[in-house]
């Protein structure tokens, strides 16, 4: 089955600089790649997904990327802000709608 | 309002007790998740249920812990003889499918799930 990992487990970053979150998957049938934010006390929410057809998305200040060959892709948050602050999720799945395989998570704290 | 809605929001209960936790999906969603979150860990998956099909158990720890889904909507994840190591919350998600140009993806929306404190 999938397996996803994700580095690093913390990352603190100035407000204002940018934070970069990785992470690999190990099934290659996988296409769909969705990104959930979660802040204290309340549950993941989607932040930003992409598919394997599309090499790179950008949403304002957070974009993904995804190199399908190597089955890694990565989560940039540019001018980071201090509700930036939460843990992101990396997770994948196939198109087939089965369940979705989320990474062990990133605590992301942004300094102000 | 139109989200997931989880309750209890917190459950203590005494070692050896049973536990029931119930989630509300989004109405029309076909697919209901239940994932188990210790302190400061990732999201583990315990079951999966998608429309009239059998549900995906395969996330479930022991046999314990069960899950029903009524009438494809409400659901209701049960832990039996509690164990302090049951102690976390409880999320649960509900997706539907998302179509476009030949691609589906499932977006999931979360609760804010339960948090059981086993004493």
């Amino acid at each position: 089955g999938e397996n996803v990992e994700q580095h690093p487990s913390t990352l603190s970053v100035q407000e204002g600089d940018s934070a970069v979150i990785k992470c690999t998957y190990s099934d290659s049938a996988s296409n769909y790649f969705p990104w959930y934010k979660q802040e204290l006390g309340k549950g993941p929410q989607l932040i930003i997904d992409i598919r394997s057809n599309v090499g790179e998305k950008k949403d304002q200040r957070i974009a993904v990327t995804l190199n399908k060959t190597a089955k890694h892709f990565s989560l940039h948050i540019t001018e980071t802000q201090p509700e930036d602050s939460a843990v992101y999720f990396c997770a994948a799945s196939e198109t087939s709608y089965d369940k979705v395989i989320f990474g062990p998570g990133t605590s992301l704290s942004v300094i102000p | 309002g139109a989200g997931v809605s989880q309750s209890p929001s917190n459950k203590v209960t005494e070692k050896g007790k049973d536990v029931e936790l119930r989630c509300d999906p989004i109405s029309g969603h076909t697919a209901l998740y239940w994932y188990r979150q210790s302190l400061g860990q990732g999201l583990e998956f315990l079951i999966y249920f998608q429309g009239n099909s059998a549900p995906d158990k395969s996330g479930l720890p022991s046999d314990r812990f069960s899950a029903e889904r009524t009438g494809g909507s409400v659901s209701t994840l049960t832990i039996q003889r509690t164990q302090q190591e049951d102690s976390a919350v409880y999320l649960c998600a509900s997706s539907t499918r998302v179509s476009g140009s030949g691609w589906g993806k499932n977006i999931q929306y979360f609760g804010a799930g339960t948090r059981l404190s086993v004493l």
